[in-house]
């Protein structure tokens, strides 16, 4: 069975940084590429970006590339998420999301199983 | 970045009718291979999005067959026949076509 077990709730204070992790089983963790999804408060569902945990080739979303570095462990099945430079803007859940492919592994994937996510908070 | 335009923004169905949700986007979401790369998932309360369907009408495994996914270039659409109690949550559209990837805002289905 497909699982994605993420870390616990994370308080960061402005301007330090938090990491999260999503530590996969029941498949080969370097077969599927790990997405990862914010979802601020209330609100609906960003994608961040990916990570190729064979080669550890990473894709982001422009917005993102300052704020969020991916980052896998293949000895341990572990994906990750380091948040830098925390604002209130990054109070949110976030969510991994491994990726699938209809037709090669080149096609553009879709998430077929999620971790339960992650909430983090900024404050002081 | 692509915009998904998803109408209605909630919808208020009774128990065994059918529901219809849109999503329309800004670009064609067919991808230099042919195929097209638009997907639709299912947050339930509380809970993890979960997939439902993949690349325009493809039912995610034990997905039921009351979920039908259709559409082309770029309108889309999302049909759920005889909804059921479990059927509540907020449904999203999501491409993949494009870099960056994005989902529309979101359909908020609500039980009569």
């Amino acid at each position: 069975e497909v699982q994605l077990q993420q870390s616990g709730p994370e308080v960061g204070r402005p301007g330090s940084s938090v990491k999260i992790s999503c530590k996969a089983s029941g498949y080969t963790f370097t077969d599927y590429v790990m997405n990862w999804v914010k979802q601020s408060p209330g609100q609906g569902l960003e994608w961040i970006g990916w990570i190729d945990p064979e080669y550890g080739s990473t894709d982001y979303a422009e917005k993102f590339k300052k704020k969020a570095t991916l980052t896998a462990d293949t000895s341990s099945s572990t994906a990750y998420i380091q948040l830098s430079s925390l604002t209130s803007e990054d109070t949110a859940t976030y969510f991994c999301a491994r990726g699938d492919t209809m037709y090669t592994t080149d096609s553009p994937p879709y998430f077929d199983y999620w971790g339960q996510g992650v909430m983090v908070t900024v404050s002081s | 970045d692509v915009v998904l335009t998803q109408t209605p923004v909630s919808l208020s169905v009774t128990l065994g009718d059918q529901a219809s949700i849109s999503c329309r986007s800004s670009q064609s979401l067919e991808y230099s291979d042919g195929y097209t790369y638009l997907e639709w998932y299912l947050q339930k309360p509380g809970q993890s999005p979960q997939l439902l369907i993949y690349g325009v009408s493809n039912r995610f495994s034990g997905v039921p067959d009351r979920f039908i996914g259709s559409g082309s270039g770029t309108d889309f659409t999302l049909k759920i026949s005889r909804v059921e109690p479990e059927d509540l949550g907020v449904y999203y559209c999501f491409q993949a076509t494009h870099d960056p990837f994005t989902f529309g805002s979101g359909t908020k289905l609500e039980i009569k």
